[in-house]
């Protein structure tokens, strides 16, 4: 089982739509969790923190269930620039170990 | 400066080839990390720095060979590459391990 796993999608919605991924992690002492962005050949970008309350940054939703061991990124009225990758990432060790899950490629389509 | 900066943003290599990429960052980071991204995979941690010390090796082959000679500062050595190590590398840094994970737009290396 990897440590990391997300659905690889592709996932296609229309402008506008909602869409929500998750993401499951396989150590319990897993303690940061975070969702990145990467376009096609450009680096990964934070997109933001995922913390234990939940939390929100305009059409973004970030959720953690740490009884359940997994994260999820909703996303509100999609835009065609949210096309892109999107990287579920966990770290434990106090950051000395940092891994990467396989991503989700969401298409946006007007 | 809110940047991570790498160069060169490409590289070509042969094999008996030795050369080094460099990254750097002034935001007062104290970790910095090396990762390796085949195309359509996700990124894999070669090397953590933390406060300047060398705080894990991921099992990488020796002929890759990282430096951090000041905080702000991480290099990485390449010597006797093969095919195989063709890939983008990325470099990364946060105020301390465990934080966000800022990234440079990385180095795409080809070895022939």
């Amino acid at each position: 089982r990897k440590e990391v796993e997300q659905d690889p999608g592709p996932f296609n919605v229309p402008e506008g739509a909602t869409v929500a991924f998750n993401c499951t992690y396989s150590n319990s002492a897993s303690q940061s969790f975070f969702w990145y962005r990467q376009d096609c050949r450009k680096e990964p970008k934070l997109l933001m923190s995922v913390y234990s309350s939940g939390n929100e940054d305009g059409r973004f939703t970030a959720q953690l269930n740490r009884a359940s061991q997994y994260i999820s990124l909703l996303i509100r009225d999609s835009k065609l620039s949210d096309s892109a990758t999107y990287l579920c990432v966990v770290s434990y060790l106090g950051g000395f170990k940092t891994i990467f899950g396989a991503g989700t490629r969401l298409f946006v389509k007007a | 400066d809110t940047e991570v900066t790498q160069t060169p943003k490409h590289l070509v290599m042969g094999m008996t080839n030795k050369k080094s990429l460099k990254c750097e960052q002034h935001m007062g980071h104290r970790a910095m990390y090396w990762y390796k991204q085949k195309a359509k995979k996700p990124p894999e941690l070669m090397f953590v720095y933390s406060y300047e010390k060398l705080s894990i090796n991921e099992s990488v082959p020796s002929r890759f060979s990282p430096e951090c000679p000041n905080s702000s500062l991480l290099n990485l050595h390449l010597h006797a590459l093969q095919p195989e190590d063709s890939a983008l590398y990325l470099c990364a840094s946060s105020l301390i391990l465990g934080n966000e994970q800022f990234f440079g737009p990385g180095t795409r290396l080809t070895v022939l």
